[in-house]
């Protein structure tokens, strides 16, 4: 089966703060997303990642960036930390290109005070 | 302006019954639809996917629906056990390389005892 982990399942951070949330598969996906989930908003794509060191704006990625290093690994990180960005955040991969599913891991829900 | 939509927030269904759940999308390039059911605190688990070439795909209990013309898709649980209760996501997806899905706002299903 394929694993997506997200390193943290809660975290707390501070208003200003820059926060990093890391996201690690094990089957060798091409592709890693990563969406926040908000009441009554569903899920939305901040950024995704097509191949190592390649990356692409998703439909909310303001205050965001992301960083793949390594094929496996898929980092968020929030450059200056503000309330409205206290959210669940999900990553997610798949395997190739082309209609594939998506492999969520289980969740950051990060607070922001 | 939201590409995909659940307009039902929440919906009850006794234990055994069928539950219908809904989706609609507004653009036609739309061609990969996906289903992910979700509890609290956990990742989106995938359910059952279906392409637009197709207008039904079946999975046990569960068989989406698909409506090209309509722009409609449903999901059908039968029988409708306790343990599905969760929130569900439709998920709509197009494109050549990689697939970035928008996802509906969610319905929760509460299946009653």
């Amino acid at each position: 089966d394929v694993k997506v982990t997200q390193s943290s399942r809660y975290l707390v951070k501070r208003t200003g703060e820059k926060v990093f949330l890391e996201c690690v598969q094990d089957m060798d996906h091409e592709n890693m997303f990563w969406y926040r989930q908000d009441p009554g908003l569903g899920l939305r794509l901040i950024y995704f990642s097509y191949d190592v060191k390649m990356k692409e704006k998703g439909d909310i990625p303001e205050g965001y960036s992301v960083s793949r290093e390594k094929k496996e690994r898929f980092s968020l990180i929030l450059e200056s930390a503000s309330t409205n960005q206290t959210s669940m955040y999900l990553c997610a991969s798949s395997a190739r290109q082309g209609p594939e599913k998506l492999f969520f891991g289980s969740g950051t829900q990060l607070s922001v005070l | 302006d939201q590409q995909v939509k659940q307009n039902s927030p929440s919906l009850s269904v006794q234990e055994g019954r069928i539950s219908i759940l809904n989706c609609d999308y507004t653009n036609s390039m739309f061609d990969y639809f996906l289903w992910y059911k979700k509890y609290p605190a956990e990742g989106p688990t995938f359910l059952i996917s279906i392409s637009s070439i197709k207008d039904k795909n079946e999975d046990g209990r569960f068989t989406v629906f698909l409506n090209k013309s309509a722009k409609h898709l449903s999901l059908h649980i039968v029988p409708s056990q306790p343990g599905d209760s969760a929130v569900y996501f439709c998920a709509a997806g197009a494109g050549s390389g990689t697939y970035k899905y928008i996802f509906g706002t969610g319905t929760r299903l509460k299946v009653l005892a």
